[in-house]
């Protein structure tokens, strides 16, 4: 049973533009969703998570929005950089319970 | 400086070989975690531990074990018992259970031939 899905396995953008990365959830009872980033053969960094109380949240290039009736959220990275090419992950959690991570997307910069 | 140590990098084993996968942090963080990250499957959950001396399964602890003997550290066990051993492991750390953000060591890739 895949809790968090991430339909897109692969993403390229030109840099300069927006990226924006998909997730969906089917457990309503998740209350906090975060993004990680990982470049090969390297473990998964943070990069920004949401609570289930806000709609958005922004830092710096990325911000994350939340439409839970929708069960989806998505990354945007404005602009995108050569150096942001990497497997990003969603994951999510509900009331301190373990992390459920997505499959991952694999986003391409082309310069 | 702070973090996850994970080592080997690469590990290669022989089938039917019990292999043991160290992990450190001196993060001074209580619960640890064990993932597999296979293509296209994210992340999953080995086994993690919220506190000295006691762990729980994760979704596919099958032919894992692990041990929580001190604070800083979770060495994983892949055993010969575990189909399909060959992964990339990621062992990762977090101040309390329940804790929202996990921090990640650099990884294992073991690959049993």
């Amino acid at each position: 049973d895949q809790q968090v899905k991430q339909n897109s396995p692969s993403l390229s953008v030109q840099e300069g533009r927006i990226s924006i990365l998909n997730c969906d959830y089917t457990n309503s009872m998740f209350d906090y969703f975060l993004w990680y980033k990982k470049y090969p053969a390297e473990g998964p960094t943070f990069l920004i998570s949401i609570s289930s109380i806000k709609d958005k949240n922004e830092d710096g290039r990325f911000t994350v929005f939340l439409n839970k009736s929708a069960k989806h959220l998505s990354l945007h990275i404005v602009p995108s950089q050569p150096g942001d090419s990497a497997v990003y992950f969603c994951a999510a959690t509900f009331s301190g319970s373990r992390l459920t991570f997505g499959e991952g997307t694999q986003l391409t910069v082309n310069p | 400086d702070g973090g996850i140590t994970q080592s080997p990098k690469y590990l290669f084993r022989k089938e039917g070989q019990n292999v043991t996968l160290s992990c450190e942090q001196n993060l001074n963080h209580d619960a640890m975690y064990w993932y597999r990250q296979d293509p296209g499957q994210g992340l999953r959950l080995i086994y993690y531990s919220q506190i000295v001396n006691d762990f729980q399964k994760g979704d596919i602890a099958e032919g894992y074990s692990v041990s929580r003997e001190k604070k800083e550290s979770f060495p994983l066990t892949v055993t010969s018992a575990q189909k399909n051993p060959t992964a990339f492991y990621l062992c990762a750390s977090s101040i309390w259970d329940g804790a929202y953000e996990q921090y990640f060591g650099p990884g294992t890739r073991l690959t049993v031939t």
